[in-house]
């Protein structure tokens, strides 16, 4: 299995720009959920779906940030606009129901 | 207020110590995942527990649920084991530990 795959791995963007994050979760997988982390606040939920719905988006900052199921095998996370402070490493991770997670390799994000 | 709780912070051995990272939580939990993260790297999931002990090369994880408590111990610990490993609970949703920083010094 190919694991969750997420892109782009690194973008570099200047502050008000349109950001898009990407992620293909493990076939099969009913859970998908985004994370940021950062040095300051460690790991924190952004949003889950199950089943393409979103659950829980409560850890979501603000308006600027939005996420996106639209299939089993795409979800996206943008934020528009983008500020310095939306920098950190933004991760994918899915599991089946009951079973271990997955985490992709991250989308590390840098606002300028 | 947080959930889940990890020590020590930081950690440096040397090459060969038994080492030990303790988590506790206070809610109520269907398992408990040990996750590992190297510098710069992505996050793996070591263990997932709900119960009792589990195995895997030199790694070893228990979980107390009556004392809401795991464990997960390095024994004969090397400087490739260098790396932030973080408790999570799996609760109504995930609730991450703030991470063990581990350095293992040849």
């Amino acid at each position: 299995d190919a694991g969750v795959i997420q892109s782009p791995r690194h973008e570099v963007t200047e502050m008000g720009q349109e950001v898009t994050l990407r992620c293909k979760p493990i076939s099969g997988h009913d859970y998908l959920f985004w994370y940021r982390q950062t040095m300051m606040r460690g790991l924190e939920l952004l949003i889950y779906f199950n089943n393409n719905v979103p659950i829980d988006d409560s850890g979501m900052p603000e308006d600027r940030f939005s996420a996106k199921m639209p299939n089993a095998s795409f979800s996206t996370l943008k934020i528009q606009p983008s500020e310095p402070r939306d920098s950190a490493v933004y991760f994918c991770a899915s599991r089946r129901t009951g079973n271990t997670i997955y985490f992709g390799e991250g989308s590390w994000l840098t606002v300028v | 207020k947080n959930e889940v709780e990890q020590s020590p912070q930081n950690l440096t051995a040397q090459e060969g110590e038994f080492i030990t990272i303790n988590c506790s939580y206070s809610v109520g939990i269907s398992a408990l995942h040990w996750l590992q993260q190297h510098p710069g790297g992505g996050i793996v999931s070591l263990f997932m527990l709900s119960s009792g002990k589990k195995k895997h090369g030199r790694l070893i994880a228990t979980i107390n649920i009556q004392e809401k408590h795991s464990s997960l111990h390095i024994t004969a610990s090397h400087p490739r084991d260098s790396a932030v490993y973080i408790c999570a609970v799996d609760g109504n949703q995930f609730y991450f530990g703030t991470g063990t920083s581990l350095t293992v010094i040849p």
